[in-house]
């Protein structure tokens, strides 16, 4: 299985602009997260999806913040405007119902916002 | 928000020595994991515990858990260079994981 694919790996973006980050999670994972890592708030969920439906956005910080799963194998992280605070590394992971706890992470995406 | 909380932050060491993580965390729980992170890279899970296990063994890491005390430690055992990387526990008391800071270790040949 080749695990959790994200795109860009990197991506630096000047303030103001529209950030896509992209992932598929792992084929029959029917849970998808996204969390945000940075140095001084460490590793933060920000959304989860079930079945491809939005479970827990709590940790979503603001508007600006979207994420949306059309199907089983694609989610996207949508920031819009982008600012220099939300420069950190962006995970997404997956994990099966029936394959335990485990949570399978991508690579990340390494976001900044300058 | 942060459930769990581990000490030390940082953790340097020589080859060899036995190098031990400790984790914090505040509500119940289903079980607690813990997670390896090489820099650069994405977390890579090590070993689960269940709430009614107390002590669990993997290879070189030994994972204790003491629900009365919300407390569980990792354990490496004769570390080695390539054990040099940031280690999290993740506490689940539901479906997603919560982390906490992580300890970063050193491992010097």
């Amino acid at each position: 299985d080749a695990g959790v694919i994200q795109s860009p790996r990197h991506e630096v973006t000047e303030m103001g602009q529209e950030v896509t980050l992209r992932c598929k999670p792992i084929s029959g994972h029917d849970y998808l997260f996204w969390y945000r890592q940075t140095m001084m708030r460490g590793l933060e969920l920000l959304i989860y999806f079930n079945n491809n439906v939005p479970i827990d956005d709590s940790g979503m910080p603001e508007d600006r913040f979207s994420a949306k799963m059309p199907n089983a194998s694609f989610s996207t992280l949508k920031i819009q405007p982008s600012e220099p605070r939300d420069s950190a590394v962006y995970f997404c992971a997956s994990k099966g119902s029936s394959s335990g706890n485990t949570i399978y992470f991508g690579e990340g995406s390494w976001l900044t916002v300058v | 928000s942060q459930q769990g909380e581990e000490d030390p932050q940082a953790l340097s060491i020589q080859e060899g020595e036995n190098a031990t993580m400790n984790c914090s965390y505040k509500t119940s729980i289903n079980n607690l994991q813990w997670y390896r992170q090489n820099s650069g890279r994405g977390l890579v899970h090590l070993i689960l515990i269940r709430s009614n296990e107390r002590e669990k063994h993997s290879g070189r890491l030994r994972v204790t858990l003491d629900t009365s005390k919300k407390s569980s430690s990792l354990l490496i055992t004769a570390s080695r260079a390539a054990d040099t990387a940031s280690y999290f526990c993740a506490t689940d008391a539901g479906t997603a994981l919560i982390f906490g800071k992580g300890t970063t270790l050193s491992v010097s040949s």
